[in-house]
């Protein structure tokens, strides 16, 4: 069955740091893979998908089939990026149906 | 655009009871999924429609259930509630056509708070 992993639940980092939100998944096949992010009182939003292959506020992500991981990475973290962030995964089967990893918050201390 | 909305935002409801929740997608989107947010098992998918028909479904009882309108709006129901209910559910649209997103990715709306008491 398809799963996706987010391993650390928590991720605390001081302003300027680097950070890395880890994410790994598990499907045979060559899925589609995105970061959703949650700011405090905002709605789930798409913060980046791996076809874009893009940098969005500072964040990459690339997706490496032979570890199945997706990691997301930003080389100096700012107080504005504290949120839930989330890894999701679509194997194809319908637009709708993404299955989600459980979430890291990441906190960005001043 | 305005973006996906989902009515009510908050709702209380005892045991036993049922609800309907209602979600209006971006307009042009023809897909609309459901999903139920728990702190313990986080996003989990109910179901999705297209066009009017449930297109795929998740691992959840029979008593939830919903519908697609013909102008793509859904709503969702749930009956016979139990404490286990309560939770954020969350709509989500997107254009539909196809398996993979490609460059209609999923847009969520702000969610229904479900209380059972």
């Amino acid at each position: 069955a398809q799963r996706v992993t987010q391993p650390e639940k928590l991720l605390s980092v001081f302003k300027g740091a680097p950070v890395e939100l880890k994410c790994n998944y598990s499907y045979s096949g060559s899925p589609e893979l995105f970061w959703y992010v949650q700011y405090s009182r905002q709605r789930l939003q798409l913060l980046l998908r791996h076809i874009s292959r893009e940098s969005i506020k500072g964040f990459t992500a690339d997706l490496n089939k032979g570890e199945t991981s997706f990691h997301l990475k930003k080389p100096f973290a700012q107080e504005e990026d504290s949120a839930m962030y989330y890894c999701a995964l679509n194997y194809g089967g319908s637009q709708g149906n993404l299955i989600f990893g459980k979430g890291t918050k990441l906190s960005v201390k001043p | 655009k305005a973006g996906v909305t989902q009515t009510p935002r908050y709702l209380i409801k005892t045991r036993g009871q049922q609800v309907t929740l209602s979600c209006s997608p971006i307009s042009g989107h023809r897909s609309v999924s459901w999903y139920q947010q728990t702190p313990g098992q986080g996003l989990q998918f109910l179901f999705e429609y297209f066009s009017e028909t449930q297109r795929n479904k998740g691992n959840f009882p029979g008593r939830f259930s919903g519908r697609q309108f013909s102008n793509s709006r859904s709503e969702m129901n749930v009956s016979t509630l139990e404490l286990g209910d309560s939770a954020l559910y969350l709509c989500a649209s997107s254009t539909g056509a196809g398996g993979f997103t490609y460059n209609s990715p999923l847009h969520f709306g702000n969610g229904t708070r479900l209380t059972v008491t």
